[in-house]
Parts: structure tokens; C-alpha cells; sequence
């Protein structure tokens, strides 16, 4: 299956500051991404699909201009959160490919 | 939306096999059902998928019923590490992709 790597996989920020989260597939190039977050003991909640070369398509309720997606070559992938806030603390996972190679996370915590 | 429903919790002792059930009765005729687990704070791991005929691959099996309205992961022989939260999927095919809504899954607990 595809390798897929997340940076940072931990990441503490000041309220009011961005965070960029990357997510690169390591061998397999991808037209497409898919961004998720997850709460403590929630489950994984599909935020955003990311396109390569053209706009993210975001799910009900995600604000897009929150977080920012962008897909820029066929291996990476990144999500900005802008202006966090402690309520954005989460852990925000990518995956790639057909059959949903998943990263392994960045924990963000927003104090 | 998910469109399956799983048990919360369930226990298994080590050694034995883990039948984890799910349903999904809303399943349209080209949807698979994916299976995938989650070990605290990971990502996902894929386990298995099918469509209506049961597979079988190195981690586990995974049992269809004829109408499709319901499956069972089958893990033969559980292990303390195949403690996790295992998620019941019905794969979508959209015009953006191919994407994946999560449930709520079952969390598994092996006991020595």
C-alpha cells in the first residue's frame, strides 16, 4: 500500500497563530487527498478532499477559509489552521489513494 | 453520513477468535464494505474490503451475508496488539473521489 507521511506529528501553538500541516504520499502519486479530524474519543469525521492543481472540496460545516487547504504537486498536501483556537486542538489525520492509506497523524493542541 | 452502526465495545480473549459484527443495510449494489483499525492516538490501518464475496487475507476474514445488509470482520487468532478500535465502512464513490465517512466503531479489548 501507499506510504504516507504527516509533519509534524505534534505540534503546540499560541492562540491566534496558523499551523500548516503537510501530508506527503512517500510512492504513490495522488490526485487526490482527504483530511480528517478526530476528537478525543470521537471518531474520525471527514473534513475536506484536497485536488491536486485545482480547489479543495470541503464537507458541510468546515469552514474553508479556517482551514486552508492546498495541493500544490501530486505527492504533497497541506492543511493550515488559521487563527486556532483551543477548540481547534484535535488530531488531524490525511489519507491517499483508492484505498485510504492513512498518515499517522498530527496531534495539535491550541493553548 | 456513515452508513453503518457497530457495536461500542466488545472483549476477547486472547487466543481466540474476535467476530466483530457490522451493519450497514442501506448499502447501494456497487458500495464495498472496508474495514480498517485504529491503535490509540495512529492513523488508520487497513484491514480488508469487499464487495459481496468473503475475502480472506493475512490479518483477517471478512464474512458478507447474501443480501449484503451486514458483515463480520473475523480476526482467527486475537493478540493483545489487535487491541484497537476497528471501523466499519461503506465506501462512497464520488465525483472528488472515492471517500471514506467513519462511525462510530467497535472498540475491541483482547484479554490475556
Amino acid at each position: 500500500g501507499a506510504v504516507v507521511s504527516q509533519h509534524p506529528s505534534r505540534v503546540i501553538c499560541k492562540s491566534g497563530t496558523s499551523v500548516k500541516i503537510e501530508c506527503r504520499s512517500l510512492d504513490f502519486q495522488a490526485t487526490t487527498m482527504f483530511w480528517y479530524r478526530q476528537f478525543p474519543k470521537k471518531s474520525l469525521m471527514l473534513m475536506a478532499t484536497s485536488n491536486e492543481g485545482s480547489k479543495a472540496t470541503y464537507e458541510q460545516g468546515v469552514e474553508k477559509d479556517k482551514f486552508l487547504i492546498n495541493h500544490a504537486s501530486l505527492t504533497l498536501s497541506t492543511l493550515t489552521v488559521t487563527s486556532a483556537h483551543p477548540e481547534d486542538s484535535s488530531f488531524y489525520i490525511c489519507s491517499v489513494g483508492t484505498e485510504a492509506f492513512f498518515g499517522q497523524g498530527t496531534r495539535l493542541t491550541v493553548v | 453520513d456513515a452508513k453503518t452502526t457497530q457495536p461500542p465495545s466488545m472483549d476477547c480473549a486472547e487466543g481466540r477468535a474476535a467476530n466483530l459484527p457490522c451493519n450497514h443495510s442501506t448499502i447501494s449494489g456497487n458500495e464495498y464494505v472496508y474495514w480498517y483499525r485504529q491503535i490509540h492516538s495512529q492513523g488508520p490501518q487497513y484491514i480488508i474490503h469487499g464487495l459481496k464475496n468473503n475475502e480472506t487475507n493475512e490479518m483477517a476474514s471478512l464474512i458478507i451475508t447474501e443480501d449484503r445488509k451486514s458483515s463480520t470482520l473475523i480476526l482467527p487468532h486475537a493478540t493483545l496488539r489487535d487491541t484497537a478500535v476497528y471501523y466499519c465502512i461503506v465506501r462512497v464513490a464520488g465525483s472528488a473521489g472515492n471517500q471514506f465517512y467513519f462511525g462510530t466503531g467497535t472498540s475491541l479489548t483482547v484479554i490475556p
